[in-house]
């Protein structure tokens, strides 16, 4: 089936630097991937889309400039959290759509501020 | 909007059944349900689409009425392994494509 790897699995980074999260999509072409926040018992929240080739959109609330996303290739999506703070702690999680209607979800990243 | 979910968390036996609902505020292309463990990334259960769908697979099925805008998820004889946090994932057929995650629902199976 279709499968989205992500890294890393978790990472943990100082106050003030900045955390790079990949996602490939290892057997189909994503021209478009999602990417959700989570934090402790709560439900995931879409941040934004990432459209191959172009802009991200961003869901009201999420700061772009902090944000920052990019999808340079068809298979390859990347979120950077910038000047990163312990509010940012959180589990990030992208997915893309295969064909049809499903989605594929990558395993997640454990970002640790500290 | 993020869709409601109903309960917030229930307790089960081994062997009962559960119910849990997804209700949105806007129009419905789809509902996906996923179960996710935590620390996890959600495993996907199903999808219905539009038309009154009805699905199932063992002892998990699912309904979606879309004129009221709800799905439901039915666990039957629920097993150990039904533990963990049940996420309705709603598409309103626009041109974005993007998944909207209810607001969750927490299953605690006992033995």
């Amino acid at each position: 089936g279709a499968v989205v790897s992500q890294h890393p699995s978790w990472v943990i980074c100082k106050s003030g630097t900045s955390v790079k999260i990949e996602c490939r999509s290892l057997d189909f072409q994503a021209t478009t991937m999602f990417w959700y926040r989570q934090f402790p018992k709560q439900s995931l929240m879409l941040m934004a889309t990432s459209n191959e080739g172009s802009k991200a959109t961003y869901e009201q609330g999420v700061e772009k400039d902090k944000f920052l996303i990019n999808h340079a290739s068809l298979t390859l999506s990347t979120l950077t959290v910038t000047s990163a703070h312990p509010e940012d702690s959180s589990f990030y999680i992208c997915s893309a759509s295969p064909g049809g209607s499903g989605y594929t979800f990558g395993s997640g990243t454990r970002l640790t501020v500290v | 909007q993020q869709p409601v979910q109903s309960p917030q968390a229930v307790i089960l036996r081994e062997g009962e059944d559960a119910v849990i609902n997804c209700s949105s505020s806007k129009a419905l292309y789809s509902v996906h349900w996923y179960r996710q463990k935590h620390g996890e990334a959600p495993v996907f259960l199903m999808i219905l689409l539009k038309g009154g769908e009805q699905k199932g697979h063992e002892k998990i099925s699912a309904s979606f009425n879309e004129k009221k805008q709800q799905s439901s998820l039915y666990l039957t004889a629920s097993q150990l392994s039904y533990s963990g946090t049940y996420f309705c994932g709603t598409k309103d057929g626009g041109a974005t494509n993007k998944l909207i995650f209810g607001t969750g629902t927490l299953l605690a199976v006992q033995p």
